[in-house]
């Protein structure tokens, strides 16, 4: 199958740092990705979609100044966390599929964020 | 938007023994994918199951959309299937191509 490749996979970060996470297509180009977060013991949920050459589209009630995405390439997305705090810290994990509609979406090793 | 539900949430086994999860979504869909997260958080692909029924090893699932349900079976369950089994579906007309994630099922499997 596809692969899609996050880094870093664990990031301790201090409160009031940004910091940013990293998404790649490696064998496909992905014009849109999409971007998840998971607290413990609960499923993922949408933040936002990627959209390469575009701004991104986010989900009702993330803050786009807070988590800033761009898709400067066909295999490449990025979230940076801004001015992070410990409410921020969670399991970030992105997606892509090699298009839209039927076809199998794949993951990302995942982002496990701690704010300290 | 669709709705996404499984069952049971909690299973706890014995090693060798079989188990069906099941996955309910309120609307047809273009796209069905099991998951399974293990310890670590990865998602692992386990089927692209929009319809019909696939096989592999051990596991096989079977979704019957005109009744929008999807069945995973997993048999001679091991330690290793242990983790969350999530069932995600991409509905049709206003996606924008995410998945639509179930609350999940946590499987234990004892040895």
């Amino acid at each position: 199958g596809a692969v899609v490749s996050q880094h870093p996979s664990r990031v301790i970060c201090k409160s009031g740092t940004s910091v940013k996470i990293e998404c790649r297509s490696l064998d496909f180009q992905a014009t849109t990705m999409f971007w998840y977060r998971q607290f413990p013991k609960q499923s993922l949920m949408l933040m936002a979609t990627s959209n390469e050459g575009s701004k991104a589209t986010y989900e009702q009630g993330v803050e786009k100044d807070k988590f800033l995405i761009n898709h400067a390439s066909l295999t490449l997305s990025t979230l940076t966390v801004t001015s992070a705090h410990p409410e921020d810290s969670s399991f970030y994990i992105c997606s892509a599929r090699r298009q839209l509609g039927r076809t199998e979406a794949f993951f990302g090793q995942g982002t496990r964020l701690t704010v300290v | 938007g669709i709705q996404v539900e499984q069952s049971p949430p909690d299973l706890i086994l014995q090693e060798g023994a079989n188990s069906t999860l099941r996955c309910n979504f309120s609307d047809s869909v273009n796209n069905l994918q099991w998951f399974h997260q293990n310890p670590w958080g990865q998602l692992i692909n386990l089927f692209y199951i929009p319809s019909g029924t696939k096989q592999n090893g051990r596991l096989s699932a079977t979704t019957v959309a005109t009744e929008r349900y999807s069945l995973l079976y997993i048999s001679s369950s091991q330690t290793t299937d242990s983790g969350v089994y999530f069932c995600a579906v991409d509905g049709y007309g206003g996606s924008q191509g995410n998945l639509i994630f179930g609350k999940g099922t946590k499987l234990s499997v004892k040895p």
